[in-house]
């Protein structure tokens, strides 16, 4: 069965200092992995995409089969990065989006 | 880019009266739809994946005749919340699967639509 777990259900940093958000997933096959945000009042919407291999708002996330993780990772927080963050998978018919739980990311002035 | 409208944003209704959400990609086809539920300050469950023209396949513990989803076209379904209990009061979201240009999948969601039942 396919899953998505996020350790961590709140993580504080200070501004500048570097950040990383954790997922784990379990999937039999070869998943497509997403990084998806949601600053408050706002909708969900997509951060990053492990196929993309991008760099958006200065994250990055590295697919880790070995391992089976796909942790977010910033190296300098900013305030504005403060959001729910939310690691999901799906197999690559694109069938069965599932998330995990979420990290609620506080970035302190 | 995509964009998925839902409506309605807030619905209050009375208890045993049926309420329908509508999701619809704007300028995109979306031959899959998601419909999720957000209880406060949790995450997304998946409830259903939406196929158009076909029918709708449920999560475990979701009950379908609870629950009604329609993807009659490509750019809209519909969640449909019949008989509708307090317990049902929740956030819906829907969302919808597109192709990147990479062909990744890409999912673009709705603003969601709060349901309270009185």
């Amino acid at each position: 069965a396919q899953r998505v777990t996020q350790p961590e259900k709140l993580l504080s940093v200070f501004k500048g200092a570097p950040v990383e958000l954790k997922c784990n997933y379990s999937y039999s096959g070869s998943p497509e992995l997403f990084w998806y945000v949601q600053y408050s009042r706002q909708r969900l919407q997509l951060l990053l995409r492990h196929i993309s291999r991008e760099s958006i708002k200065g994250f990055t996330a590295d697919l880790n089969k070995g391992e089976t993780s796909f942790h977010l990772k910033k190296p300098f927080a900013q305030e504005e990065d403060s959001a729910m963050y939310y690691c999901a998978l799906s197999g690559q018919d694109g069938q069965n989006f599932v998330f995990g739980p979420g990290t609620r990311l506080s970035v302190l002035p | 880019g995509a964009v998925v409208s839902q409506h309605p944003s807030w619905v209050i209704c009375k208890s045993g009266t049926s309420v329908k959400i509508e999701c619809r990609s704007l300028d995109f086809q979306a031959t899959t739809m998601f419909w999720y539920r957000q209880f406060p300050k949790q995450s997304l469950m998946l409830m259903a994946t939406s196929n158009e023209g076909s029918k709708a396949t449920y999560e475990q513990g979701v009950e379908k005749d609870k629950f009604l989803i329609n993807h009659a076209s490509l750019t809209l379904s519909t969640l449909t919340v019949t008989s509708a209990h307090p317990e049902d009061s929740s956030f819906y979201i829907c969302s919808a699967r597109s192709r990147g240009l990479t062909g990744a999948n890409v999912l673009t969601f709705g603003a969601g639509s709060r349901l309270t039942v009185l």
